[in-house]
């Protein structure tokens, strides 16, 4: 296994659930973060992680709650979502946080009924 | 406001058929400016970066160049396996993560035999 593993890669929901979506690097690095992408949008920057240190959150609402137990491991908490809140969920990671180099999972697409 | 812009949004080449692709963008203080690409189903994959006016970088069929206020991407006899969405990232200086890299909505490719 090597790269950036996101799980699950589907995902459908309803607005009463709550649910978890995971990611897991294999390239030592230091900062991790998660994008929302969206039809006809950019990529939009969540959070970012620097050594298990939550550096950025960019306005997100707090039905969506991350969670960094160690620079190899990052998790996204989904409660009480939107139907706007469907998209693909990418997770990222690279050395350091100022670096500009990402690395990027396949993704979870959710969908939020 | 940082902002990226990427034209066209959609191209349709026969294989062969040489093209460019542009990202225009306005940003305070321009750390780099990055080219992904990314398939269907899959997340962002690394191409270039360019940090100066007047820097190329090469990669197979592709060639990058940056001005002060655009970059192109230019595909030389593209083939089918190079049908993918072209996104363009710039970097820039972000109070709370240090740098933050703000996406364009992208140019979808596709090269027909």
């Amino acid at each position: 296994e090597t790269g950036v593993t996101q799980t699950p890669r589907h995902l459908v929901m309803g607005m009463t659930n709550k649910k978890s979506l995971k990611c897991e690097q294999h390239l030592g690095h230091n900062a991790m973060y998660w994008y929302k992408q969206s039809a006809k949008k950019p990529l939009e920057l969540m959070f970012v992680y620097n050594f298990k240190e939550q550096t950025e959150n960019n306005s997100v609402p707090s039905r969506f709650s991350p969670e960094c137990p160690n620079s190899s491991h990052l998790f996204l908490h989904l409660h009480t979502l939107q139907p706007e809140d469907s998209a693909l969920y990418l997770c990222a990671s690279a050395k350091k946080s100022t670096n500009e180099k990402l690395f990027f999972g396949s993704g979870t697409q959710l969908s939020v009924l | 406001e940082d902002q990226v812009t990427q034209s066209p949004e959609a191209l349709r080449l026969q294989e062969g058929e040489s093209s460019s692709l542009n990202c225009s963008y306005t940003v305070s203080g321009l750390r780099g400016l990055f080219w992904y690409r990314q398939d269907p189903g899959k997340g962002p994959e690394f191409l270039f970066t360019l940090y100066s006016a007047g820097e190329e970088k090469e990669k197979e069929r592709l060639k990058a160049t940056l001005t002060k206020k655009e970059s192109f991407l230019h595909i030389t006899a593209p083939k089918p396996e190079d049908s993918a969405t072209y996104l363009c990232a710039v970097q820039a200086p972000n109070s709370n993560s240090g740098y933050a890299l703000n996406f364009g909505k992208g140019t979808s490719l596709l090269v027909t035999p």
